[in-house]
């Protein structure tokens, strides 16, 4: 059964770049037909899907976030990674990773941009 | 700009059945969207009860079903039960992409 985990700074601050990793067991983030996803939630708000890479390292992003996101792959690690340039207390929120298929969820780290 | 339609809120007497939907303002909804549904409860991390149109997952009840119904993906809930009251979500690929829906408030009542 695949498990993720997310880890990461919780507080960030404005203007600097948001960093998030999520740990992948039960799976390989390089091999299989498997997508590799970031999705975020402010409070109070509904999900917000962030951008995904698949194994061979190719990413799309949400159009909205394109010019300062970057999702990649560490296959040493069995990771993938988040990186968010330029936050502003707008990007505060809870930030989940997500491997598709089948859906399986991280529980979840919350970021909080603050100076 | 994609955008991807979900009711706001429903609700549904317990042991009643329910249909959420989930459209996008691209067209038709088709098993090449590979639709997902996620419930969500208050304080909890989002789980997903369909995935690609209409597979379980492991912990699914039997009474969520997934489909494709009019042009739009379709979870329907039948006999629905107090602990099924949570957000609903829907995720379509589109253009590349995924897009999710603005979340559905279902209230068992």
């Amino acid at each position: 059964q695949v498990q993720l985990q997310e880890s990461g700074p919780g507080l960030v601050k404005p203007s600097q770049t948001l960093s998030l990793t999520c740990t992948v067991s039960g799976a390989s983030v390089s091999s299989g037909n498997y997508y590799w996803n970031w999705i975020r939630q402010s409070a109070g708000k509904g999900l917000e899907w962030i951008g995904r890479s698949y194994t061979n390292g190719v990413a799309s992003y949400s159009p909205s976030l394109r010019s300062r996101v970057t999702i990649s792959l560490d296959t040493s690690k069995n990771q993938f990674s988040l990186n968010l340039n330029s936050v502003t207390a707008a990007d505060t929120a809870v930030y989940y990773c997500m491997s598709e298929p089948p859906g399986l969820w991280g529980q979840g780290t919350l970021v909080t941009v603050s100076s | 700009q994609v955008v991807v339609t979900q009711e706001p809120s429903l609700t549904v007497s317990p042991g009643e059945t329910v249909t959420l939907t989930c459209g996008s303002n691209t067209g038709d909804v088709t098993i090449r969207h590979y639709p997902y549904w996620f419930q969500q409860k208050p304080g909890q991390a989002p789980r997903t009860v369909i995935y690609d149109t209409d597979n379980k997952q492991s912990w699914t009840p039997a009474r969520f079903s997934g489909s494709l119904l009019g042009g739009k993906a379709a979870l329907t809930l039948s006999g629905a039960q107090p602990e099924d009251e949570a957000e609903y979500y829907c995720l379509l690929y589109i253009a590349g992409g995924r897009v999710l829906g603005g979340g559905t408030k279902l209230t068992v009542l």
